[in-house]
């Protein structure tokens, strides 16, 4: 079965500071997609970014972008020129292509950011 | 708007009295399911729907059940609900393939 760890529970960064959250998981599977969801206080959940498997590029999305190691299995996430307004709960997720597309997610790291 | 809609937000209720969170989207999505969010091991899937009347267990379905009878309505249903239920609930939903999923505001329910 596929897991996926958070080893920070909580992260701090100062504002206009770039931060990285960590995200590893474990998989027998070449192909899946891999995720970053972001959880305000407004307990909404929020997609940040994605990443195919089968793409070596990394995906970038604004300030966001990932660093997608696949034979490390490791998915992290960097926060570049960070903002008040990104202080979340931030959870990576695991879907493979089928088991009926279940998302697997980490235990999530909770970000704050320092004025 | 797109979105997916759960009602109640907040719920308390008592052990044992049945309790239906409903779940609705108005995107014409096939997939859906239902995650359960508790500190420190994140989201965990309960149930989830390929389409109308195909439903199949997540990871945590026992004290649940829900139905599929039509494709926009994805309840959840608690017979009889305990106080290890207690947690903040997720109706999630997306098109059939690699779209990413939309996720409901939540409900957050207390079993006393």
């Amino acid at each position: 079965a596929q897991t996926v760890t958070q080893s920070q529970p909580e992260m701090s960064v100062q504002e206009a500071e770039t931060v990285t959250l960590s995200c590893t998981y474990d998989t027998s599977e070449s192909d899946y997609y891999l995720f970053w969801y972001k959880q305000p206080p407004s307990r909404q959940m929020i997609l940040v970014i994605r990443q195919e498997a089968y793409k070596q590029q990394n995906a970038t999305e604004n300030r966001f972008s990932v660093n997608f190691q696949k034979a490390a299995k490791s998915f992290s996430l960097k926060i570049s020129d960070s903002q008040l307004g990104d202080a979340a709960m931030y959870f990576c997720a695991y879907r493979s292509y089928n088991q009926g597309g279940k998302l697997i997610f980490g235990q999530g790291t909770e970000l704050s950011v320092k004025p | 708007e797109a979105q997916v809609t759960q009602n109640p937000r907040y719920l308390i209720t008592v052990t044992g009295k049945k309790l239906t969170v409903t779940c609705s989207q108005n995107m014409n999505h096939e997939y859906m399911s239902w995650y359960r969010q508790d500190p420190g091991l994140g989201l965990r899937q309960i149930y989830y729907s390929m389409n109308v009347e195909v439903t199949d267990k997540g990871d945590v379905p026992e004290g649940y059940k829900v139905s599929r009878k039509e494709k926009r309505n994805f309840p959840l249903i608690l017979e009889s609900p305990s106080p290890n239920q207690t947690s903040l609930y997720f109706c999630a939903s997306r098109v059939a393939g690699n779209s990413p999923l939309h996720f409901g505001n939540g409900t957050r329910l207390t079993v006393t």
